[in-house]
């Protein structure tokens, strides 16, 4: 199995920040990554798929990037409304899709 | 625009089966693959398992023998049963949409609001 390791596991910012998380997995996954945003009783919300593709609708101030075992989320200038958590998920192997344990980004 | 709505019960009693369905409108179920994800409270997100329009599936192998996947597409509808629960099956479950791109790379790209299940007598 893919484990997929992410860090950290929570982390606190300011508003107008740019903060950076860390997914790795256990071996080469390629590029076949993706990242999600969840807010506290909702469903999570794809945010990037392919490692670096930004998903329609989601803002330019998230960027990822990575290959092989090691990949980061990037949020620029923070906003109010990014503050939530963030999971990684890997779809290299399709019979077993795996996810991060989760990054939870509170406002310092 | 795709909207998927889980709908079951939320409450189920030890070593009995929960069964719910995620109902597809606003686009076919007969393209895609559709899946099941669970989230205990609290806690991280756990992939299930996801199937075709053709019935075939894939199961996560920690809960493949306990998990069946089926599809309706007359209805538009997806379902998961899971025989034998525990507490530790206490969870919100998802049901999304395993979108792919051009390039052959999978992504979940659209949700259910999720519905929540506990497991107790």
């Amino acid at each position: 199995d893919i484990q997929m390791t992410q860090s950290p596991s929570s982390l606190s910012a300011s508003v107008g920040d740019r903060i950076t998380i860390t997914c790795r997995a256990s071996q080469s996954i390629s590029n076949y990554l993706n990242w999600y945003q969840q807010k506290p009783g909702k469903a999570p919300n794809l945010l990037i798929y392919a490692a670096s593709t930004l998903q329609s609708g989601v803002p330019s101030r998230f960027s990822g990037s990575g290959s092989g075992t090691d990949f980061t989320l990037t949020i620029s200038n923070l906003q109010p409304e990014d503050f939530a958590s963030y999971y990684c998920q890997q779809s290299y192997s399709t019979h077993l899709y795996t996810f991060g344990q989760g990054t939870k980004l509170e406002i310092k | 625009q795709v909207h998927l709505q889980e709908s079951g019960p939320g409450l189920v009693k030890p070593s009995e089966t929960l069964a719910l369905t995620c109902t597809v409108s606003g686009g076919s179920i007969s393209t895609y693959y559709w899946s099941w994800i669970r989230q205990p409270p609290g806690k991280g997100l756990e992939w299930i398992g996801y199937i075709d329009h053709s019935g075939s599936t894939t199961y996560n192998p920690s809960l493949k023998s306990r998990v069946t996947i089926s599809v309706d597409t007359s209805k538009n509808q997806f379902s998961l049963k899971m025989n034998s629960v525990t507490a530790a099956d206490t969870a919100a479950y998802f049901c999304a949409r395993v979108g792919r791109n051009y390039f052959g790379y999978y992504y979940m790209d659209v949700w259910g609001k999720g519905t929540t299940v506990t497991v107790s007598s």
